[in-house]
């Protein structure tokens, strides 16, 4: 049981590249989330998604896209990277919001120069 | 809207207890987590209380939440140099799909 999968752990862009964080989990849940991390800021959610064909965006949603074709896959995309978008980012899954456990990813280190 | 509060360092020794606190605004939440982040790694959940209890405790954990105040603390009962870590308050509120983390406390455990 491999829980929830980020990749890549590193990344360096340009900017102006475009790239594609994968995230996959095998727990069947339902609800995937994306978080950026940044020094003395926390965890800010990107996007989430309640369900396959479903998304919606959170509170720092600007640069990025994400789809759910499936359960197991939530990607974020970066479509033009800017410095700004340097940071930690994690992927989070759960069987559904409210009383139940959030499982993270290990996260992805990406450094736009 | 929702906010949550923490001091960002504590500093204790081996074997001392230590206290981390929180504040939310939310005063919906239903359901309050606090999550462990070594270094290098991703969250870990070490608990969490429902809205409706005052008081959790699990091994060396302790939880209080002062509903009133809307203030949460975690208390790591006979702190060792493993439990060196950031230590992260959320928070869910009624309804919402958002968990809301504070920014985070970091634990140093001097041997």
């Amino acid at each position: 049981n491999a829980g929830v999968t980020q990749t890549p752990k590193f990344q360096v862009l340009k900017t102006g590249q475009s790239m594609t964080l994968q995230c996959a989990q095998d727990m069947n849940h339902e609800y995937m989330s994306w978080y950026r991390q940044d020094p003395g800021m926390g965890l800010r959610l990107i996007h989430y998604s309640v369900g396959a064909g479903i998304t919606d965006q959170g509170e720092v949603p600007n640069g990025y896209n994400v789809s759910r074709s499936t359960t197991e896959d939530f990607p974020l995309r970066l479509l033009s990277a800017a410095p700004s978008q340097t940071s930690v980012y994690f992927c989070a899954s759960s069987y559904t919001t409210g009383n139940t456990e959030a499982f993270f990813g290990q996260g992805t280190r990406l450094t736009v120069v | 809207g929702e906010d949550v509060e923490q001091s960002l360092f504590l500093s204790v020794r081996e074997g001392d207890s230590s206290v981390i606190n929180c504040t939310y605004t939310d005063s919906s939440s239903t359901y309050l987590y606090w999550y462990k982040q070594e270094p290098g790694a991703g969250l870990q959940l070490l608990t969490y209380i429902f809205s409706n209890m005052d008081m959790k405790q699990d091994q060396r954990l302790t939880v209080l939440l002062n509903k009133k105040d809307k203030h949460l603390s975690l208390r790591i009962a006979d702190t060792q140099t493993g439990d060196s870590a950031i230590y992260f308050c959320a928070e869910y509120g009624a309804g919402s799909y958002q968990l809301t983390f504070g920014k985070g406390t970091k634990l140093s455990v001097i041997p």
